[in-house]
Order: structure tokens, then C-alpha cells, then sequence
């Protein structure tokens, strides 16, 4: 029944090695978000996909890309991990009209060594 | 001042007990009000939408003061499961209506 899947859960990396979370989505909404959480902190909007159209939030490092190759799919790449990188990663979509509440996915913790 | 303000707690109150948060917000134009939980090392997942009369379900009631800019949660006859940190949510300030701001949490303890 899970509606947003995001994989792995658990993400091991090397610094400044690459590394892509994936996301998907079962409810056919128009956005898929990404969100970086740290520990105590506030999910933070890194980007999102109104359908193909891209926005970037002005502060997300330049390190952090996004694809969405359809619907269902959204990817997050980060190019050269650094050791600050280390976080919960959250996957979410909305229908994209106000007052709609966003579904996350189960999340994918990085770590960075 | 942040978009999105939480008293983080942490909260410890005993079973059964009524325990209330509230959170400010800065933007006055908001229009969509949310309250997540989310439990240690899990994603935010919706509790309920913060209807301009208030709304309740079950136990947690929501009050939104657009006067004040805050959003308040109650809940009632705590269970031990109740146990998370709650999240305030409110749109951002953007055309679109539908990107969120979220707040950094009221942690909740309920103890037996």
C-alpha cells in the first residue's frame, strides 16, 4: 500500500563519491518534492517538480541535482558528497493546488565516510 | 523572524493528561495550515489540515487565529503512543499556494 517509495533506506557513501536516491509514486501527483533533514531540525525544501517544470530553492547547494524522467519517478543526485551532506533524505508529493497536504516516503538516510 | 515558530519542548506530561502547542507564522497571506507527527527516525506524516472554524478529530482538536498568526494543536487524554515530535506547517510565500514551510517540531513525551 505504500504510495511514495523512496530507495535505498539507508544510503553509504564515500566522500566525493556520487551518489542517487530514488523516489516513487503511486498517486499520480503533479509534484514530488525533495527534503534534506538533520537531526532536530526542520525538513528543508531543497527543490521540486510541478510536473516537468524544475524549481530550485535559492539556498540548495549546487552539489544537489534532481531528475524526473516521468510521473512516478524522481531521482536526487548529489555530485560530490561532503561530510555536511549526512542527513535524512524525504520524498514527497501534492497535488499542487493549495490546502492539499504533501505524502512523504519513508526517507533515505546518507551517510558519508 | 522564521517563517514557521515552535516551542521545541520537549513536552513530558503523564497519561492521560491534555497537552497544547501552539506556533506562530509570518506570512499573513497564508492560506493552508497543517499539523504533522513524526516519530524518531521516520518521516512527517499528516495528522490533520487547520481549518479557518477549527476542526476535531478524535482526541486532537486545531485553532487557527489569523488575527495572531497561530496555529494551536490540543490533545486530549494523552496515550503513551502519542509520543513524537509535532510538526507546524504552513504554506510559503509563493504564487503557487502549494509549497510548504515547515516548523522545527514540539517534541511530546507521554510517560506512564
Amino acid at each position: 500500500d505504500a504510495m511514495v517509495i523512496q530507495n535505498p533506506r539507508y544510503q553509504v557513501t564515500q566522500f566525493g563519491k556520487p551518489v542517487t536516491l530514488s523516489c516513487s509514486q503511486t498517486l499520480n501527483h503533479n509534484v514530488m518534492y525533495w527534503y534534506q533533514q538533520k537531526s532536530s531540525q526542520a525538513p528543508k525544501l531543497l527543490f521540486h517538480y510541478y510536473d516537468k517544470d524544475f524549481n530550485n530553492e535559492a539556498d540548495t547547494p549546487d552539489n544537489f541535482q534532481s531528475r524526473r524522467p516521468n510521473t512516478s519517478f524522481c531521482f536526487l543526485d548529489i555530485r560530490s558528497p561532503g561530510l555536511g551532506d549526512a542527513a535524512m533524505y524525504l520524498c514527497a508529493t501534492s497535488r499542487g493546488q493549495p490546502n492539499q497536504p504533501q505524502h512523504f516516503g519513508d526517507g533515505t538516510r546518507l551517510s558519508i565516510l | 523572524r522564521k517563517e514557521v515558530e515552535q516551542d521545541p519542548g520537549p513536552f513530558n506530561v503523564p497519561e492521560g493528561a491534555t497537552v497544547a502547542f501552539n506556533c506562530t507564522y509570518s506570512n499573513s497571506a497564508s492560506q493552508s495550515f497543517f499539523w504533522y507527527r513524526q516519530d524518531c527516525r521516520k518521516e512527517p506524516k499528516l495528522l490533520m489540515s487547520v481549518y479557518s472554524s477549527g476542526n476535531e478529530d478524535g482526541r486532537f482538536t486545531a485553532q487557527l487565529n489569523r488575527a495572531s498568526q497561530y496555529i494551536s494543536l490540543l490533545i486530549r487524554d494523552s496515550k503513551l503512543s502519542d509520543s513524537a515530535t509535532y510538526l507546524c506547517v504552513v504554506n510559503k510565500n509563493s504564487n503557487s499556494g502549494y509549497a510548504l514551510n515547515f516548523g522545527k517540531g514540539t517534541s511530546l513525551l507521554v510517560t506512564p
